[in-house]
């Protein structure tokens, strides 16, 4: 059974066309990550959330944004894609800070045209 | 800052045993992970070992933590073909509520016949 769901697994949308990216999940966990993995480098997170407090990694960019609206599902906000933000979208799950496994869904792989 | 590095290509023949190596530089790191990425996938969870244990056993898989050296290794027994995939090295640190996944380059490891 699946337990991080991401929707759609492909995406693709136009320069400057916003884009929403969902993550879901069935493991009750309290903690919800987004990570950016472009081709062939490794994930790097953009952001996550600890219940309702969200958390920025510094060297995220303004135009990614997340809500998470209850505890299962988690969105990432592309405002204004452009041709770099092209990447496989990972989101990830732990129950807490304290419970060190990080689940990931299948991710989303977003193509910007 | 942190930085975690592994060679890029791996080659081995089926029934042989695969070592993938890892360099981090954040000595503080609490858990170092060892992750399993196959075309188009997300990130599979193999295993993760404790910074005060040199060794981890679970059973193909082989961990092994030289603190001192900042080095970590994954050693797959009898590699088979279903073990081609990329390997992610990573390192956590705690961040918000959550822990903080940094990631190494990746490792593609091709099983040959």
């Amino acid at each position: 059974d699946a337990m991080v769901i991401q929707n759609p697994r492909y995406q693709v949308t136009q320069f400057g066309k916003p884009v929403t990216l969902s993550c879901s999940q069935t493991l009750n966990h309290n903690v919800m990550y987004w990570y950016q993995q472009k081709s062939s480098q490794a994930p790097k997170l953009l952001f996550h959330y600890y219940d309702k407090d969200f958390n920025n990694e510094a060297d995220t960019p303004d135009n990614f944004q997340s809500r998470r609206p209850n505890t299962s599902f988690c969105f990432l906000d592309i405002r204004s894609p452009g041709l770099g933000d092209a990447a496989m979208y990972l989101c990830a799950t732990s129950r807490d800070q304290d419970r060190v496994e990080q689940y990931f869904g299948p991710g989303t792989r977003l193509t910007v045209t | 800052g942190e930085d975690v590095e592994q060679s890029l290509f791996l080659s081995v023949r089926e029934g042989d045993s695969s070592v993938i190596n890892c360099t981090y530089t954040d000595s503080s790191s609490t858990y170092l992970y060892w992750y399993k990425q196959e075309p188009g996938a997300g990130l599979q969870l193999l295993t993760y070992i404790f910074s005060n244990m040199d060794m981890k056993q679970d059973q193909r898989l082989t961990v092994l933590l030289n603190k001192k050296d900042k080095h970590l290794s994954l050693r797959i027994a009898d590699t088979q073909t279903g073990d081609s995939a990329i390997y992610f090295c990573a390192e956590s640190s705690p961040t918000g509520g959550g822990n903080k996944l940094t990631f190494g380059t990746g490792t593609q490891l091709k099983v040959e016949l």
